[in-house]
């Protein structure tokens, strides 16, 4: 049973260009969403979190969006870079369990 | 702070024989996660510990599988005998808690 799903698989993106990452998760006791951003060769880094009290945290190009009542948040990155190219892992947890990870999403950022 | 450390950054070995992979937590994190990272299943929970006892270990996939935490600082994860579909990208991380989880730059095994 897959806990959190992540959309797409793959995404091409132009330079200066919105990318936008999906992720549904199942249970309803989760209090803690972060995404990772995985280089090759690299282990997963956080990129950014939200917790279910808000709706949307933004740091810099990168924004969560969160809908509790859908139980999907999402990643957005904008006028994204050739640097931004990368996997990104969506997670979920509660409490001091661990993370439960999406299946990542390949990001490729074109000129 | 010099992050999760882990050894070796790649393994190859023949079917057959012990691999032992090896994870320096960040100090004063009492949690420690081993995962295994796969294209077909992605980023998979094998075991985790807190405060160097093992918590949960169901995702371990077999008994070839082990893992141990001596003290704060170490942990190691064997695999005895491998096989070659053990080949994978396995990660440790650490956390003080949530919303401090810092994972090393992983092992790349190959078992031929």
């Amino acid at each position: 049973q897959q806990q959190v799903k992540q959309s797409p698989q793959s995404l091409i993106v132009q330079k200066g260009g919105i990318s936008i990452i999906n992720c549904a998760y199942e249970n309803t006791a989760f209090d803690y969403f972060p995404w990772y951003q995985q280089f090759p060769g690299k282990g997963p880094a956080l990129l950014i979190a939200i917790r279910p009290d808000v709706s949307e945290k933004k740091e810099g190009r990168f924004t969560i969006s969160f809908n509790k009542s859908a139980k999907q948040f999402s990643l957005h990155i904008m006028d994204s870079q050739p640097g931004d190219s990368a996997t990104y892992f969506c997670a979920a947890s509660r409490g001091n369990t661990p993370l439960v990870f999406g299946k990542g999403t390949r990001l490729s950022v074109i000129a | 702070d010099a992050g999760v450390i882990q050894s070796p950054r790649h393994e190859v070995t023949e079917m057959g024989q012990e691999v032992t992979l090896r994870c320096k937590p960040i100090s004063g994190h009492d949690y420690l996660f081993w995962y295994r990272q796969t294209m077909m299943r992605g980023l998979e929970l094998l075991i985790y510990f807190n405060n160097n006892v093992p918590i949960d270990d169901s995702g371990m996939p077999e008994d070839r599988f082990s893992a141990k935490m001596p003290n704060a600082s170490f942990s190691t994860l064997k695999i005895q005998p491998s096989e070659p579909r053990d080949s994978a990208v396995y990660f440790c991380a650490s956390s003080r808690g949530q919303g401090s989880f810092a994972f090393g730059s992983g092992t790349r095994l190959t078992v031929v």
